[in-house]
């Protein structure tokens, strides 16, 4: 069955480290999207992808950054890790396609200590 | 600016019928989504209105009325399983979603 990944599930560094959290889908989806998901907000949106070589930047972009060198997989990297970006940050995956749902990864608990 | 608006945590009986309310005022609209999301585990898609009106899907259905700016889900014969948050979404024109901050439904026996 089709499915979408992320590791690690846990993860707890330290301010200014950087740190990469991985998504990996196997639906063949050319759109994938990061969010970040804290307490009293919705779900928002960090970067997105609509193929390969193709990265958008979302509307919590600052600190982040992603690539996309294959269909299966966008990587997002925190490039100096902040306390503010203590968060869980879920990956989603839909069709080619501008309205399509979104299927969501398990999501990654990130703490910055 | 963009903004989505839905009720933070509703209480509803086993067995039961609830209404979860969601306004929203977006920058152009594509659409409006409904999300599914149980403590701990990944949002999963429940619905999507684009034309006014009631789409029903077993116990569950979604209204929409593009000209109020409003959408309600309504979730019938309520069952402990379905204790979770509800995320209301609306596409804007980019083809954005704009998310609501969730209604946390709990359900009593």
């Amino acid at each position: 069955d089709a499915e979408i990944t992320q590791s690690p599930r846990h993860k707890i560094t330290e301010t200014g480290r950087q740190v990469t959290l991985a998504c990996h889908q196997t639906w063949n989806h050319n759109n994938m999207f990061w969010y970040r998901q804290d307490l009293g907000h919705g779900l928002r949106l960090i970067h997105y992808s609509y193929g390969v070589q193709d990265t958008n930047k979302g509307e919590v972009s600052d600190g982040y950054s992603v690539s996309r060198s294959n269909t299966e997989d966008l990587p997002l990297t925190l490039e100096s890790a902040a306390s503010s970006q203590t968060s869980v940050y879920f990956c989603a995956s839909s069709e080619t396609g501008d309205v399509a749902e979104q299927y969501f990864g398990p999501g990654t608990r990130l703490t910055v200590t | 600016g963009q903004n989505i608006d839905q009720p933070t945590e509703m209480t509803a009986t086993e067995g039961a019928i609830v209404q979860i309310n969601c306004t929203y005022q977006t920058s152009g609209f594509n659409g409006l989504f409904w999300y599914q999301q149980h403590a701990g585990e990944a949002p999963t898609f429940l619905s999507y209105n684009v034309l006014d009106g009631l789409e029903e899907k077993g116990r569950f259905s979604s209204f929409l009325s593009r000209s109020k700016g409003y959408s309600y889900l309504l979730l019938k014969e309520l069952q402990m399983k379905d204790s979770a948050s509800y995320l209301c979404a609306a596409m804007d024109s980019n083809y954005q979603l704009i998310w609501g901050a969730g209604t946390k439904l709990i359900i009593k026996p």
